[in-house]
C-alpha cells in the first residue's frame, strides 16, 4: 500500500517564527488532506489539496503531485497553533485515507 | 448544519461487554468511514461505506462489525470489547471519494 512519511516528527517554535512542514508519499494520490489535531482532540480540516498551492490566513500549502510531496507552512506562529499536524492521502478509489504519523508542533510564548 | 456528529463522547467497557458508536452526518455525503486512533499515531481505517446499504473492510478491521442502513448513519459495532480496542474512534464522510472528508469530534473509549 502507499506509504505516508512526515517530518520533522517534531518541531518546537518560538512564537512569531516561521516552519514548514512536508509530507512525502510514494505513489500518485488524487485526494491529499492536511489536519490540525489541537490539544483536545479535535481534527480540523486545514487544506484538501491533491495538487497545487492554497492559502488560508498564516497557513498555506503546496503540493507538487508528480514528485509525490506536499509542504504545509505556517507564518507567524502562535501559540494556538499548537498540535499534531497530519497528512493525509486517498489510496485506491474507495477513498480511503491513509494518515501519516504527524508532527507535533509545539509554539512557546 | 451540524456536519459530522458522533455518539456518545465517552465510554468505558468491561472485556467482553458491547456496544455500537453512532455516527450522523447532515451533508447528504455518500462515504462514510470509521477510524481509530492510537496513542503517538495517525488514523487507521476500520471499516468504510460508499452507499446506504453497502459496508466494506479497512485496514483494521477484526472484532468490528458495521451497518448503514439509512444514508446519514454508520454505525460501529464491537461485539466483545477487547482492551486492544481501547482507542479514539473518528468518524468521517464525504460527498464521493477524491473529495474532501470531515471528521466528527471523535469518541474515547475505554475497555478495561
Amino acid at each position: 500500500g502507499i506509504q505516508v512519511e512526515q517530518s520533522p516528527p517534531d518541531l518546537i517554535l518560538q512564537e512569531g517564527a516561521n516552519s514548514t512542514l512536508r509530507c512525502n508519499f510514494s505513489d500518485s494520490v488524487n485526494n491529499l488532506q492536511w489536519f490540525h489535531q489541537n490539544p483536545w482532540g479535535q481534527l480540523i480540516n486545514l487544506f484538501y489539496i491533491p495538487s497545487g498551492t492554497k492559502q488560508n490566513g498564516r497557513l498555506s500549502a503546496t503540493t507538487v503531485a508528480t514528485e509525490r510531496y506536499s509542504l504545509l507552512y505556517i507564518s507567524s506562529s502562535q501559540t494556538t497553533d499548537s498540535g499534531v499536524y497530519f497528512c493525509a492521502v486517498e489510496e485506491g478509489s474507495q477513498g480511503n485515507l491513509i494518515f501519516g504519523k504527524g508532527t507535533k508542533l509545539s509554539v512557546k510564548p | 448544519n451540524a456536519g459530522v456528529t458522533q455518539t456518545p463522547k465517552f465510554r468505558v467497557l468491561k472485556t467482553g461487554q458491547s456496544m455500537t458508536l453512532l455516527c450522523a452526518q447532515d451533508m447528504n455525503h455518500e462515504y462514510m468511514y470509521w477510524y481509530r486512533q492510537d496513542p503517538g499515531m495517525g488514523l487507521r481505517l476500520i471499516h468504510y461505506s460508499v452507499g446506504e446499504g453497502t459496508t466494506a473492510k479497512g485496514e483494521v478491521p477484526d472484532g468490528y462489525n458495521v451497518s448503514r442502513l439509512k444514508k446519514q448513519n454508520f454505525l460501529l459495532g464491537l461485539e466483545s470489547a477487547a482492551p486492544s480496542q481501547t482507542s479514539v474512534y473518528f468518524c468521517a464522510s464525504s460527498y464521493w471519494d477524491g473529495y474532501e472528508q470531515y471528521f466528527g469530534p471523535g469518541t474515547r473509549l475505554t475497555v478495561t
